[in-house]
């Protein structure tokens, strides 16, 4: 079946570059019915959406993040990625990729584990 | 805070019936786009276990329903189980925010 698995630094410094890639096995990136999707989740906090890309490239993202966030695709490698700019300690977070439906229903399945992304000097 | 609006916890005996609902308004909810909901055990990622208001995807159990009216949505839980302990948060989008949207979360405790 479908997985996606996180990957990427576990710490960051202030001031840097967030990145963190996506790998999708059991299925191929390049659908013409799913995005691909990147949400966060603060320790002890709700989740946040951060944006999400179609195989194409046509991406949307949170408009309170969008000025710092950047999501691509590599459909050669079945991958996509996220870059995060002048991360704070705010930043740190339990970063999740998924799925997400291309309908009106926007619901996202499955869920890659997550990983942790501290940011810290 | 969340543009959908749940409550913090919720707790029931087992074998008992609960149901957590998420306030939305005119812009998400209201506007008709769909609620989905998520269920996230301690330490793991959350999982889809109601889609489209009111669907379950295959392998969740039908102890699990949701429903929607007007600004809001709920997810009800019947024949509580030790295991139903988590994290349950909703889902939708808003229109205004032009984006996808999530409920705060609401902690299940199975007592």
């Amino acid at each position: 079946q479908l997985q996606l698995q996180e990957s990427g630094p576990g710490l960051v410094k202030p001031s840097e570059t967030l990145s963190l890639t996506c790998t999708v096995s059991g299925g191929s990136i390049s659908t013409d019915y799913y995005y691909w999707g990147w949400i966060r989740q603060s320790p002890g906090k709700g989740l946040e959406w951060i944006g999400n890309i179609f195989y194409r490239g046509r991406t949307n993202y949170n408009p309170s993040l969008m000025s710092r966030v950047t999501i691509s695709v590599d459909t050669s490698k079945n991958q996509f990625s996220l870059k995060l700019t002048s991360v704070t300690a705010i930043d740190t977070a339990i970063y999740y990729c998924a799925r997400r439906d291309k309908s009106s229903s926007n619901w996202f399945d499955p869920w890659g584990q997550g990983t942790l992304v501290t940011v810290s000097s | 805070q969340s543009v959908l609006t749940q409550p913090p916890s919720v707790s029931g005996a087992p074998g008992q019936r609960i149901t957590i609902s998420c306030t939305g308004s005119s812009s998400n909810i209201g506007a008709g786009h769909d609620v989905h909901w998520y269920q996230q055990l301690p330490g793991t990622a959350p999982k889809l276990v109601i889609f489209d208001n009111k669907k379950r995807p295959s392998g969740v159990p039908d102890r699990f329903s949701g429903s929607k009216s007007g600004t809001s949505a709920s997810l009800a839980i019947t024949g509580l189980r030790a295991e139903d302990e988590a994290d349950y948060y909703c889902q939708s989008y808003d229109s205004s925010l032009s984006g996808v949207v999530f409920g705060g979360g609401t902690k299940l405790t199975v007592l």
